[in-house]
């Protein structure tokens, strides 16, 4: 498992359309996060799983968004209906049981634009 | 929203000196971390802080905490070209959630 894995790399779309995004975390990580990031700033949190549980949602994520993680395994990421404020880097990450403390280990992101 | 906020934003230096950042926070915490991201990429974990922890190092790298200020540094020592990157700090909150909240960053450049 050489680490998070996020597809597709990029993705051009029409506003309207409907886009989903995969991560395939590290398969020991029990814990997913999905993060979004425009240019200049920061991370910012959108949705946390435990194993198949969504535990936590941000107020950022609009019901035009919707998380998945059926198995407990990969997740996905599906926008509906996409507007151009939805063009952004989106980050998952994943994290194993805090003993060693590594922190997060990041996907290199799935860069959205909505034209 | 963004608990963290880095300073300065941007900063430029030669090959060799020390880089310092600054990141200040809101709420109380569980711990600080660092991450580096370079250009479109994801980020890269550097190293962790626990609240009751004031100094840590691994390589060249040295981050402080100081919980009654709310602040943390980290220190860059003889930066190489290789360190350009953007910097961010990201803290779990004590009493909300379980995810890092992030920083906005400080972009490091390193000329040779």
């Amino acid at each position: 498992d050489t680490g998070v894995s996020q597809n597709p790399r990029h993705k051009i779309t029409k506003r309207g359309q409907n886009v989903t995004f995969r991560c395939d975390p590290i398969s020991e990580h029990n814990r997913l996060y999905w993060y979004r990031q425009t240019l200049g700033q920061g991370p910012e949190f959108l949705t946390y799983f435990q194993n198949e549980a969504q535990l936590e949602k941000s107020r950022l994520l609009s019901d035009r968004f919707s998380a998945e993680r059926p198995k407990g395994s990969f997740s996905t990421l599906e926008i509906q209906r996409t507007e151009q404020g939805d063009s952004a880097m989106y980050l998952c990450a994943s994290e194993g049981d805090k003993g060693p403390h590594y922190g997060y280990t990041f996907g290199s992101g799935t860069r959205l634009t909505v034209v | 929203s963004q608990q963290g906020e880095e300073d300065p934003q941007a900063l430029s230096i030669q090959e060799g000196e020390n880089a310092t950042m600054n990141c200040s926070y809101k709420t109380s915490i569980n711990n600080l971390q660092w991450y580096r991201q370079n250009s479109g990429r994801g980020l890269v974990h550097l190293i962790l802080i626990r609240s009751n922890e004031r100094e840590k190092h691994s390589g060249r790298l040295r981050v402080t905490l100081d919980t009654s200020k709310k602040s943390s540094s980290l220190l860059i020592t003889a930066s190489r070209a290789a360190d350009t990157a953007s910097y961010f700090c990201a803290t779990e909150q004590a009493q909300a959630g379980t995810a890092l909240i992030f920083g906005k960053g400080t972009t490091l450049s390193v000329s040779s």
